[in-house]
């Protein structure tokens, strides 16, 4: 079946430091959610993108759909702490049921 | 903060025991979603519900029975688990099952079989 593929799995950062994540998969995406979890928390939906190439900003973080809509970005400048945890994409899919990647920990030293 | 509550928050039990799981959502959401979350794998979905009616069942055991008595209630019943099954249990609900809507969840309950 389908997956979602997330790289990397761990990333430790300087707080200050970019991070990136990315999310790929073999096989079109149909729309791509982000969700964030933090330490002991629940996953928080944080944006969708829907079209091809699109690119959205939430203050310091950036989400970007490929241009194939075969992978997406999340991309965070001057990571600070409280950019600390887990961090999701899924895809729609086209059965409607969200297919998880495995999800990218982030650890910011401060 | 969010919509979805979950109780109990923690739970332990034996092999033997039988408990249930409740989850409610203030949203008034149509769907209703159980998942697990593992250690080290994708977030699991168990079962699906919209309106009432079950619509997803991922070959979940049958150690996991659910029940959805209304939109906005949602069981999972536990009966002779394993200890493979210790994990996070997630409560999730959406306006429709459509899987373009976006999903609220529950703070969890985290279960340990002993």
């Amino acid at each position: 079946g389908q997956q979602v593929m997330q790289i990397p799995q761990y990333q430790h950062v300087q707080e200050g430091e970019d991070f990136t994540t990315y999310c790929n998969s073999s096989t079109t995406l149909s729309n791509i959610q982000w969700y964030k979890q933090r330490p002991g928390g629940h996953p928080v939906f944080l944006i969708q993108l829907v079209k091809s190439g699109e690119v959205k900003k939430q203050k310091r973080l950036t989400f970007q759909f490929g241009e194939a809509k075969k992978n997406s970005s999340l991309h965070i400048t001057a990571t600070q702490t409280t950019d600390v945890g887990t961090y999701f994409c899924a895809d729609a899919g086209n059965n409607r049921k969200l297919i998880w990647g495995l999800g990218t920990s982030l650890a910011v030293n401060p | 903060e969010t919509g979805v509550t979950q109780t109990p928050r923690h739970l332990v039990m034996g092999m033997t025991n039988k408990k249930s799981l409740k989850c409610e959502q203030h949203l008034g959401h149509n769907a209703m979603y159980w998942y697990k979350q593992s250690a080290k794998k994708p977030l699991e979905l168990m079962f699906v519900y919209n309106f009432k009616e079950q619509t997803e069942n991922n070959s979940v055991p049958s150690r996991f029975s659910p029940e959805c008595p209304n939109s906005s209630h949602l069981f999972l019943h536990l009966h002779t688990l394993q200890p493979e099954d210790s994990a996070l249990y997630l409560c999730a609900s959406s306006q429709d099952r459509g899987g373009q809507d976006t999903q609220y969840f529950g703070p969890g309950t985290r279960l340990t079989v002993l």
